[in-house]
This record gives structure tokens, sequence and C-alpha cells, in this order.
């Protein structure tokens, strides 16, 4: 059964570094989203993707922020200059449909 | 911000038992209500995303339902088994943004 993949399963980074979070989709999907949660927190919804733009996004969603889909499989998040509260963790999801989703395993990113 | 509340936060059943949670969320701007399923360690599952009021969604033993008018959903487990211990997380989606409630935890003891 396809599933969403994820890499790294965990990242550690230094504050002010860039990060680049990746994940591969379900190749059939068409929209794709970023979730994260901080330890002991919810889970917050980031952004979604649609059609090669951002459909929607969350007030976390800064200009620190970007997405991506460089090349039709792989879609990343990128973390422009990381600080300590970035430390998470980010799921991809992608869906066929809008309203369904379906999750990677998650990349644990640390910032130190 | 939105407010979805989910309870309890932590419920331990007998194996065979019936069980249910609550999800409270704003009963403006509603969009859809999902329902995840998360095994630790594992991603989160989508269980059932419901859009009308008075949806009722059923997958084997467990279902939803929904109020929109008063802004809750119930989901039922019929017979907990072991295999359904895991948190489940409820999503209300407005215009322009999905927000999560904290979860309801499930242990089901064999």
């Amino acid at each position: 059964e396809p599933e969403v993949t994820q890499t790294p399963s965990h990242q550690v980074t230094q504050m002010g570094q860039e990060v680049i979070l990746r994940c591969v989709p379900i190749s059939n999907h068409l929209y794709f989203y970023w979730y994260r949660q901080i330890l002991g927190q919810k889970v917050e919804f980031l952004v979604s993707f649609y059609n090669n733009e951002i459909s929607e996004k969350s007030e976390i969603f800064d200009d620190q922020f970007s997405v991506e889909r460089p090349d039709g499989s792989n879609f990343t998040l990128k973390i422009r200059s990381t600080k300590l509260e970035d430390s998470a963790m980010y799921f991809c999801a992608s869906g066929p449909l809008a309203y369904e989703q379906y999750f990677g395993p998650g990349t644990r990113l640390t910032v130190t | 911000i939105l407010n979805v509340e989910q309870s309890p936060q932590s419920l331990h059943v007998q194996e065979g038992d019936s069980t249910n949670f609550t999800c409270s969320f704003p009963s403006s701007n509603f969009y859809a209500l999902h329902w995840y399923r998360w095994e630790t360690a594992k991603s989160p599952e989508a269980l059932f995303v419901m859009t009308l009021n008075g949806d009722e969604k059923k997958k084997g033993r467990i279902s939803a339902t929904l109020n929109t008018k008063e802004g809750y959903s119930y989901l039922y487990i019929k017979g907990s088994q072991p295999e359904d211990s895991a948190t489940y997380l409820c999503a209300f989606r407005s215009a322009r943004q999905l927000t999560f409630g904290s979860g309801t935890q499930l242990t089901v003891l064999p």
C-alpha cells in the first residue's frame, strides 16, 4: 500500500540555520499539507498546497517558512533561520481530495 | 483563536466495553470536522471527514456523529479491543484553517 514518506526522521540543527524537511507524497495525490506538533502541545496546521501554490496557511507559517514541490514528487518545507521554538515533530500529509489526508511518519526537528 | 475541545483527556476501558468521546467546536464558519486515530510511534490515520449536520459515519466498530448547530461530534467505539488503544484527535475546519483538539487517549485493557 502506498505511503507518505518523510526524511530525515530526526534532524538536529543549530539556531539560525536553514533546514529543509522532505516529504514524498503518495503519487496520485493532489493536495499536500504540513503540520507540526511541539512536544506536549496540540497538532498545528501550517500550510496546504494545491495546484502548485499555497491554498491555505496558518499564522504560524510566516516569512521564515516556505514550501516547494520542486520536481513533481517531493514536497519540501524550508525554515530559513531556525529558532529554538521551531523544535517540533513535523508531519507531511497528502490526499487525493481536499478533505482526505494520509500522514507521513514525521520528522523530529531539534533546534539547539 | 478557535477553541476545539476534546473530552475526556484520557480513558481506560476493559476489552469488550463500548465507549465514546466528545469533540466540541465553534458552531460558526463550519466547513468540516475530521477525526484521526493516532497510535504511539505511528502517523495519524484519518478516520472520518464529516461535513453535514446530522452526518453519521461508520468504519467497522467505530462510528461518529455530527451536530454543527450545537458544535459537537461524538466518536463511538463498540466492543473495544486492545488494538483500539490510541489517541483520537478531532480537527475543526473553518474557511482558512484546521484547528486540532488535544485528543482523547484511549487505553483498552485486555
